[in-house]
C-alpha cells in the first residue's frame, strides 16, 4: 500500500522558535497533501490543503501566516510553525491523496509537537 | 449540529465479542464513506471504503451504510484485542473530493 512519512515524530521546542514538520509520499505522486491536527481524545480537525505548485487553502480560523504549508513537489510538503507558543502543541498528522482512483487519503504517523 | 455525529465511547468488550460502531451525518450529499482504524499516537489507517447505500465485508469487519437514515455502521466479528483503537468514520462528497468529514472517533478496548 501507499506510505506517507512523517518527520520528525516528536519535537520539542521552546516558546517563540519555529519548527518544521516534513510530509512525504515515499511510493507515490501525491496530488494533493492535507495537513490536520489533532487534540487528545477528539478528532482531526484538517486544516490545510495543499495541491502541488500552488498555495495552499486553508480552513477557516487558521492563520496562514503562523502555519506556513510549502508544497514543492509530488512528494513533498512541509508545515512550519512559526513563532510557536504552548497552544501550538498539538499532534499534527498530514496525508496524501492520489495514489489510487479514488479519493483515498493515506495518512502519515503523526508529529508530536510540545512547546515549553 | 456537527456535519458527522459520532458516539466517542468508550465502548469496551470482551474478546471474541462483535464490536458495533456508528455515525449519522447531516450532509445528503455525502457519497463516500470510509472507516479508519487509530492505534494511539499513530496516524489513521483505511480500513473500509464505500461508495453509496449497502453492505461491504472485508475478513472480520462490515461496513454498512444507508443513505437515506444518513447513517452508516462498522461491524467487527470475533474481536480482537488488537482491535483495541479508536474508530473514526468519514465521509467526503465526490470521487475527486479529497475533503473529508470527520466523526470524533470512538474508542475501543477489546478485553483479553
Amino acid at each position: 500500500g501507499a506510505v506517507v512519512s512523517q518527520h520528525p515524530s516528536r519535537v520539542i521546542c521552546k516558546s517563540g522558535t519555529s519548527v518544521k514538520i516534513e510530509c512525504r509520499s515515499l511510493d507515490f505522486q501525491a496530488t494533493t497533501m492535507f495537513w490536520y491536527r489533532q487534540f487528545p481524545k477528539k478528532s482531526l480537525m484538517l486544516m490545510a490543503t495543499s495541491n502541488e505548485g500552488s498555495k495552499a487553502t486553508y480552513e477557516q480560523g487558521v492563520e496562514k501566516d503562523k502555519f506556513l504549508i510549502n508544497h514543492a513537489s509530488l512528494t513533498l510538503s512541509t508545515l512550519t510553525v512559526t513563532s510557536a507558543h504552548p497552544e501550538d502543541s498539538s499532534f499534527y498528522i498530514c496525508s496524501a491523496g492520489g495514489a489510487s482512483s479514488y479519493n483515498e487519503q493515506f495518512f502519515g504517523p503523526g508529529t508530536r509537537l510540545t512547546v515549553l | 449540529q456537527k456535519e458527522v455525529e459520532q458516539d466517542p465511547g468508550p465502548l469496551s468488550v470482551p474478546e471474541g465479542a462483535i464490536v458495533s460502531l456508528n455515525c449519522t451525518y447531516s450532509n445528503s450529499a455525502f457519497q463516500y464513506f470510509m472507516w479508519y482504524r487509530q492505534y494511539s499516537r499513530k496516524g489513521p489507517e483505511l480500513l473500509m471504503y464505500t461508495y453509496s447505500s449497502g453492505n461491504k465485508e472485508d475478513g472480520r469487519f462490515t461496513a454498512q451504510v444507508d443513505k437515506s437514515s444518513k447513517y452508516i455502521s462498522l461491524f467487527i466479528r470475533d474481536s480482537q484485542p488488537s482491535d483495541s483503537a479508536t474508530y473514526l468514520c468519514a465521509m467526503s462528497e465526490g470521487p475527486n473530493d479529497y475533503k473529508l468529514s470527520f466523526g470524533a472517533g470512538t474508542t475501543v478496548t477489546v478485553r483479553a
